[in-house]
Order: C-alpha cells, then sequence, then structure tokens
C-alpha cells in the first residue's frame, strides 16, 4: 500500500527566509517521489522529481528535496522565499506508473 | 510541448441537469487521468485510460459518472443528473507511463452546481 504524509497543513514564512514543507511517505517498493506547486485556480505544476538516481534533487524555482529511505521522508525546500512562492503544495508518491497517490496538501504562506 | 488542454474552464448548472467535460493531453502521452480536487483537499483519483483503454476506476466513480477516451487521444467526462456534492475542480492529467516520468496536469475544470 502507498500513501502519503503531508505534516503540516499551512507553513508561513518570511520572505527571504528558508521553507521547509515536510512529507513522510510509504510504499511496499521502491517509490518514485515528486513535489508539485499549485497556484489558486490553476493546475498543478511539477516542481520536481525523485526517481531512485540522485537522492537530492533539484528542482524549477530554486527549490529541491532530499529523499531519505531510513526516515521514508522526501521534504522540500528552498533557502530563501519569494512572495511568488506563496501557493499550495503536494507531495505525490507512485511505484508503478499506474497510480499517483496525494498528500492533502500544504498551504504555504510568504509574509513580506 | 502545448500542455494538458481542458474545456471549459468553468461550468455552472442547475441541480439535475448533465454536463460533459474535455480533456487533450500532451500529444505523446498514452496515459490520461481524471482527477475530482475540492476545496482544501488534494486531488483524488477518478479513473485513467492507457491510450483508449479504461484500465481503473475508483469507487468514488459512481454510476452517474462516465469518462471515455475514443480514440487514444482527447478525453471525456460526463456527469449525469448532478447533485451538489459535484461541485469541485475536476482534474485531467496525462504521462508516458512509466513509473519515472511524472503527470503532466490541465489547468481544471471547476463546477458549480446551483
Amino acid at each position: 500500500a502507498q500513501s502519503v504524509t503531508q505534516l503540516d497543513s499551512h507553513v508561513s514564512v518570511s520572505e527571504g527566509t528558508p521553507v521547509l514543507l515536510r512529507c513522510n511517505y510509504s510504499s511496499s517498493y521502491s517509490p518514485s517521489l515528486f513535489w508539485y506547486v499549485q497556484h489558486p485556480n490553476k493546475g498543478l505544476q511539477l516542481l520536481l522529481k525523485y526517481t531512485s538516481a540522485a537522492t537530492l534533487v533539484k528542482g524549477i524555482n530554486g527549490f529541491e528535496a532530499e529523499f531519505k529511505k531510513s526516515e521514508t521522508s522526501f521534504h522540500l525546500t528552498k533557502p530563501s522565499a519569494h512572495m511568488s512562492d506563496a501557493a499550495e503544495y503536494f507531495c505525490v508518491v507512485s511505484n508503478t506508473g499506474n497510480q499517483f497517490y496525494f498528500g492533502t496538501g500544504t498551504s504555504l504562506t510568504v509574509i513580506p | 510541448d502545448t500542455g494538458v488542454s481542458q474545456n471549459p474552464r468553468h461550468k455552472i448548472t442547475k441541480r439535475g441537469q448533465n454536463v460533459t467535460f474535455r480533456c487533450d493531453p500532451i500529444s505523446e502521452h498514452n496515459r490520461l487521468y481524471w482527477y475530482r480536487q475540492t476545496l482544501g483537499q488534494g486531488p483524488e483519483f477518478l479513473t485513467y485510460f492507457q491510450n483508449e483503454a479504461q484500465l481503473e476506476k475508483s469507487r468514488l466513480l459512481s454510476d452517474r459518472f462516465s469518462a471515455e477516451r475514443p480514440k487514444g487521444s482527447f478525453s471525456t467526462l460526463e456527469i449525469q443528473r448532478t447533485e451538489q456534492g459535484d461541485s469541485a475542480m475536476y482534474l485531467c492529467a496525462s504521462s508516458l507511463g512509466t513509473p519515472d516520468q511524472p503527470q503532466h496536469f490541465g489547468d481544471g475544470t471547476r463546477l458549480s452546481i446551483l
């Protein structure tokens, strides 16, 4: 069985400070993991993906995530938040490419 | 790559009416997915196609819901006898169908039931 837990439903940071959005997964097999961002009334945009290559994955807009098998985690980070980063973020797991399992999302607020 | 296109963007209808949404995936993608997303929640899987074959349906997909992908290209999602609880964003995504390939999403169709 596969599932994703996003540990924080809301995160608030000041502009220019680091961002940490936490994700833990459960998977019976070696998973593929993804982070997506969703701005209001828009579809989901892929930020980055992990597919059993390098454990530290770099994505768009300065985001990166580290796959830690021992902790079953795939946390999303960014060194310095920008106002445009305010959005909903989803962690997603898949192991076959047939189905994708979404977390419940983390809403990121960036304070000027 | 023109991306995944969904039409209409918004649909307002009265309870009991039928509605149909269309999704045009990225042309070389053989997998097409439909999701439903309600406010404050992540997308919930409804169904997916491999080319024209519908391979899996969620139990969320009641008998009022039907999806087709007749030629393995665009897809339609129809909801018959709409109910208040059908109000949601309906998202379409496509992919190449291998485990390492992500899904690419359209901007969704927002359905509002009066």
